[in-house]
């Protein structure tokens, strides 16, 4: 069964303090590896599309990588604003349908 | 460019009843999923329409959910009847392009089943 596993469930950062979040997947045929943002009572943003391993995006503070069995999500010095839940998803192709499967998610907390 | 739109955002029915949830993709989007988050999880795919044939509902409770697309545009997900695990927010999303990951949710609509 296709599954994607983030940790840890939940970080406490100080401002400023370095870190990163895990995905890791196990999908019979990977299409692509998806971040995004959700903040409390909205709907999750897109953040970064990765393809494959090597492969490498960067936004502001944070910096998705992408190996051949997990993702990593780097935040660097990150502000309370970035404080939100990230979560992974994998695009798994099968028959004609393009199905894109979410992990449980990493909320984020940034102190002052 | 408006987003997806979703209502009702907040609804609280008792077991047993009846509800539904109306969506309105972004303008153009051929594919529609309706994603069910409950508190502290991931969201949970039940049912991707392409334009209006749906290509997966492999995990809805078809007992108890339907969802139909009109015209391949908007959207509307029932659920009759309503049981206490059914208290969850329902995002729907839309995508311009089935290759890429890139989803447009709305704001979601939040059921309490008391």
């Amino acid at each position: 069964e296709d599954q994607v596993t983030q940790s840890p469930e939940a970080l406490r950062l100080q401002e400023g303090e370095s870190s990163s979040l895990n995905c890791s997947y196990t999908v019979s045929g990977l299409r692509g590896l998806f971040w995004y943002r959700q903040d409390p009572g909205k709907g999750p943003e897109f953040l970064f599309t990765l393809y494959s391993a090597g492969e490498e995006k960067e936004k502001e503070r944070l910096k998705a990588t992408l190996t051949k069995k997990e993702s990593f999500l780097h935040i660097t010095a990150p502000k309370p604003e970035d404080s939100a839940t990230y979560l992974c998803a994998v695009r798994d192709d099968y028959s004609s349908a393009s199905k894109i499967i979410f992990g449980s998610g990493t909320r984020l907390s940034i102190r002052p | 460019e408006a987003g997806v739109a979703q209502s009702p955002r907040y609804k609280i029915i008792e077991k047993r009843q009846s509800v539904a949830f109306w969506c309105n993709p972004i303008s153009g989007h051929a594919t529609l999923y309706w994603y069910q988050q409950i508190l502290g999880q991931g969201p949970k795919l039940l049912i991707q329409f392409q334009n209006n044939g749906v290509v997966d509902d492999s995990q809805l409770p078809k007992d108890r959910f339907s969802a139909e697309r009109l015209k391949g545009v908007d959207s509307t997900l029932k659920i009759q009847p309503a049981k206490l695990e059914d208290s969850a927010v329902y995002l729907c999303a839309s995508g311009g392009n089935a290759n890429t990951g890139e989803l447009f949710f709305g704001e979601g609509s939040r059921l309490t089943v008391l």
